[in-house]
């Protein structure tokens, strides 16, 4: 298996723009989650999947930003409009059962 | 929401020396402890994962080291190597499925 694939590798758009981050999860797992890294506030959970059902979003800061699962291959974040302070890197991660997760290789995003 | 709590934020170690990283997690009901393990401009990737019945698991260099009662847990690195020089994150897992991470901690292995 190719792992997870995220998509854009980076991202640098102009304040306000809509920004949409994708994420195919490995085949067969049945969770997939968004994280966002940041130096000062390390790894966060924004919001997670089971069965493409969004199970929790506690962690997505504000309605600006929204996620999708439309089905089991695919996922998407968007952030509209997008702000300076959501310069970070967006990882998806997915896992089969209440296990292992397996990490993508992020999207860097700018936003200027 | 819980917490887990990592220190140190930052090592430094030379080359062939001990790495110690700990973490302590707050209540929690699930059946593994995992490391992971971020080099930079890439996701973090599962290094090592203990079960709470046992008290450390060993794996090549690295052991984790696992307290229950104290609700604590632990990566040694032996012999450490430039190459191992990366962020490390220990994981506590909460309800539903979701993993609670510490802070990480930034290891820098000199030669």
């Amino acid at each position: 298996d190719a792992g997870v694939i995220q998509s854009p590798r980076h991202e640098v758009t102009e304040m306000g723009q809509e920004v949409t981050l994708r994420c195919k999860p490995i085949s067969g797992h049945d969770y997939l989650f968004w994280y966002r890294q940041t130096m000062m506030r390390g790894l966060e959970l924004l919001i997670y999947f089971n069965n493409n059902v969004p199970i929790d979003d506690s962690g997505m800061p504000e309605d600006r930003f929204s996620a999708k699962m439309p089905n089991a291959s695919f996922s998407t974040l968007k952030i509209q409009p997008s702000e300076p302070r959501d310069s970070a890197v967006y990882f998806c991660a997915s896992s089969s059962g209440q296990r292992i997760q397996y990490f993508g290789a992020g999207t860097r995003l700018s936003v200027l | 929401q819980q917490q887990v709590k990592q220190s140190p934020q930052s090592l430094i170690v030379q080359k062939g020396g001990i790495s110690i990283i700990n973490c302590a997690y707050e209540n929690t009901a699930f059946d593994y402890f995992p490391w992971y393990q971020q080099f930079p401009g890439k996701g973090p990737a599962l290094l090592i994962a203990i079960r709470p019945d046992v008290s450390e698991k060993k794996e090549g260099r690295f052991t984790i080291s696992f307290n229950k009662s104290a609700k604590q847990f632990s990566l040694h690195i032996m012999d450490s190597q430039p190459g191992d020089s990366a962020t490390y994150f220990c994981a506590a897992p909460s309800q539903g499925g979701k993993l609670i991470f510490g802070q990480g901690t930034e290891l820098s292995v000199k030669p």
